[in-house]
């Protein structure tokens, strides 16, 4: 069972770039990372998904190292309506789907 | 094309009493999954199902049970209620993929918030 670890809070300012980095060093072969969003008093919405290397989307970018050992989630000039908590999971643990603590992102003017 | 609809959105229950949350997709997705929510906390897995007539334990099971009777529709019971269970109640479905790529990708509801007193 791999295990997520991201920071429990982080803060920034409009405009600005924001990484949030998951560790998770037991990942299996065939895990896929995850990332979800999700705002107060909503369910979580699925932001972006990948293996290795680099995916991109039109919400945001992830970076995936050779070891995959880590990921980071790199939100491009933040606004305050991209507060909110953002989830790390990985693989899909045969059917279950896990999410850890989470990290919650205060954007601030 | 609703996506995920919860049912009730709120609940009160007093001690002891029983319920039970509806949680239906339109989306024939064969994966759904309950969730419950504390304040300032992650989602914990309470129950979930690979496919309609399936379901297995999550992380914190105990104290629900849960039926998946047909494929759009996946109950969550408390048979009875405890104040430890109030909580937010998030349900979701994902498809599947196949052979190769996982599915990760789910679709949550709205919520129920349940006040057991």
């Amino acid at each position: 069972l791999a295990k997520t670890t991201q920071p429990i809070s982080m803060d920034s300012y409009e405009g600005q770039e924001v990484n949030i980095t998951c560790s998770h060093n037991n990942i299996a072969t065939n895990d896929y990372i995850t990332w979800y969003q999700q705002f107060p008093s909503q369910g979580p919405r699925f932001i972006i998904q990948g293996y290795k290397t680099k995916v991109t989307n039109e919400v945001a970018s992830l970076f995936i190292p050779a070891d995959r050992k880590s990921s980071t989630l790199s939100l491009p000039r933040v606004s305050l309506s991209d507060t909110a908590v953002y989830y790390c999971l990985v693989g899909n643990q045969g059917g279950k789907l896990i999410f850890g603590q989470g990290t919650e992102l205060s954007v601030k003017p | 094309n609703a996506g995920v609809t919860q049912t009730p959105k709120f609940r009160v229950l007093k001690t002891g009493q029983s319920m039970t949350l509806l949680c239906a997709q339109d989306m024939n997705h064969e994966y759904m999954y309950w969730y419950r929510q504390d304040p300032g906390m992650g989602l914990r897995l309470i129950h979930y199902s690979v496919g309609e007539g399936t379901t297995a334990k999550g992380e914190v099971p105990d104290g629900y049970n849960v039926s998946r009777l047909k494929k759009q529709n996946f109950l969550l019971g408390l048979e009875s209620a405890a104040p430890s269970q109030t909580s937010v109640y998030f349900c979701a479905s994902s498809y599947s993929t196949g052979a190769g790529q996982q599915n990760t990708e789910a679709f949550f509801g709205q919520g129920t918030r349940l006040t057991v007193v």
